[in-house]
């Protein structure tokens, strides 16, 4: 039972579009929400987060939108560029610990020249 | 610049044998995370350690896998006996606290049960 679902695989944008990348949740005792970016043959490493009393967290191109009564979050990146190009990670806890994360499966970002 | 180590970077191995897989956390780091990604699941956390005592290894499957940490330097996930459908890649991470969003990961072990 996959409590959060990263539906779409993959996403095509080209460099200085934005890009929207989408996660949706099925527990509602989540209230901690973390995007991890991973490059091939590395670990993935932190981005962004967002408390659910928030509904809105921006660090520099990266923003990530949280709506609660549709269990639904998107991460933006304005303007997408090459080095962006990788595999996001959705994440979830309902403790705000790591110890209690549940990842969806990624989405493979490609932006293009 | 500090990074977690993890070895070996890739493993084949067949059906059956026992699998060994290595992580050293940053210095000073009192938190372990060891994860397992794959294609169907995503990242699933298997075992947590702080200050090398495991406090959560509910993720594992506890009849093959095994996670320790014999020394601060040091921690180990090992498979006996492996199965193709443990094929996945390892990660493990450390951070100073259990805080989401501080830990660190290793480059991960990509493991292939044959």
């Amino acid at each position: 039972d996959q409590q959060v679902k990263q539906n779409s695989p993959s996403l095509s944008v080209q460099e200085g579009r934005i890009s929207i990348l989408n996660c949706d949740y099925t527990n509602s005792m989540f209230d901690y929400f973390l995007w991890y970016k991973k490059y091939p043959a590395e670990g993935p490493t932190f981005l962004i987060s967002i408390s659910s009393i928030k509904d809105k967290n921006e660090d520099g191109r990266f923003t990530v939108f949280l709506n609660k009564s549709a269990k639904h979050l998107s991460l933006h990146i304005v303007p997408s560029q090459p080095g962006d190009s990788a595999v996001y990670f959705c994440a979830a806890s309902d403790t705000g610990t790591a110890s209690k994360l549940t990842f969806g499966t990624g989405t493979r970002l490609q932006v293009t020249l | 610049d500090a990074r977690v180590t993890q070895t070996p970077r890739d493993k084949v191995t067949e059906m059956g044998q026992e699998v060994t897989m290595r992580c050293q956390p940053i210095l000073g780091h009192n938190t372990v995370f060891w994860y397992r990604q794959t294609m169907m699941q995503g990242l699933e956390l298997l075992a947590y350690f702080r200050n090398r005592a495991p406090l959560d290894d509910s993720g594992m499957p506890k009849d093959r896998f095994s996670a320790e940490m014999p020394d601060a330097t040091l921690a180990t996930l090992k498979i006996q006996p492996s199965e193709p459908r443990d094929s996945a890649v390892y990660f493990c991470a450390s951070g100073l606290s259990s805080l989401a969003g501080t830990e660190f990961f290793g480059p991960g072990t990509r493991l292939t049960v044959l």
